[in-house]
């Protein structure tokens, strides 16, 4: 299957600083891709969709001005946690659709201190 | 009303125990069903993907969906250890990208 890659796999970082997180497909071109947040035991809650050179579109709920999401080009999206909180530790986890298919990268724990 | 039910156990098994995992689902229009696995701290893997209603095998596990009772099921053959995960079914329809996932089952394979 296609692989999709993500970058750091793990980052602690102190309250009230930013933090970007690097989404790859690696074999293959993604117009669109998707970034998911998953507390423990929990499922996979979608917070934004993101589309190659055009803004993303947003879950409800999800702060836009805390979750900055870029997608510059069909095999990069970047997101950054803004002025990060406890509260956003997680693990985040982005995926790149292929056709009919997604395909999920190996997430990232973010822990903010 | 969620638009992916799932039954988030947890499941034990003995190992070589046929396994069957289930989902059900509202919206009639969904027409793709993925089944994903998860270990701990890693991401979802995608592990079979279906269209429409029917059987697909694919070594021992086979994805089976029925659209009439909007009933998804995964069953997998001769457990093993290693099949210890979580497995989160998935839906969505043409046209709207999303993936509408269930909560997952967490399934623990005893040797």
């Amino acid at each position: 299957g296609a692989v999709v890659s993500q970058h750091p796999s793990r980052v602690i970082c102190k309250s009230g600083t930013s933090v970007k997180i690097e989404c790859r497909s690696l074999d293959f071109q993604a117009t669109t891709m998707f970034w998911y947040r998953q507390f423990p035991k929990k499922s996979l809650m979608l917070m934004a969709t993101s589309n190659e050179g055009s803004k993303a579109t947003y879950e409800q709920g999800v702060e836009k001005d805390k979750f900055l999401i870029n997608h510059a080009s069909l095999t990069l999206s970047t997101l950054t946690v803004t002025s990060a909180h406890p509260e956003d530790s997680s693990f985040y986890i982005c995926s790149a659709s292929s056709a009919a298919e997604q395909y999920f990268g190996p997430g990232t724990r973010l822990t903010v201190t | 009303q969620k638009e992916v039910e799932q039954d988030p156990g947890p499941l034990s098994v003995p190992e070589g125990a046929i396994v069957s995992l289930n989902c059900t689902y509202s919206n009639s229009a969904f027409q793709y069903f993925m089944w994903y696995r998860q270990y701990s701290r890693k991401g979802p893997e995608l592990l079979m993907y279906t269209y429409s209603s029917g059987n697909k095998e694919d070594g021992r596990f086979t994805a089976q969906v029925d659209k009439s009772s909007k009933y998804i099921s995964l069953f997998i053959r001769d457990s093993q250890p290693s099949d210890s995960a979580t497995y989160l079914c998935a839906a969505y329809q043409t046209g709207a990208n999303n993936l509408f996932f269930g909560t997952g089952t967490r399934l623990t394979v005893i040797p």
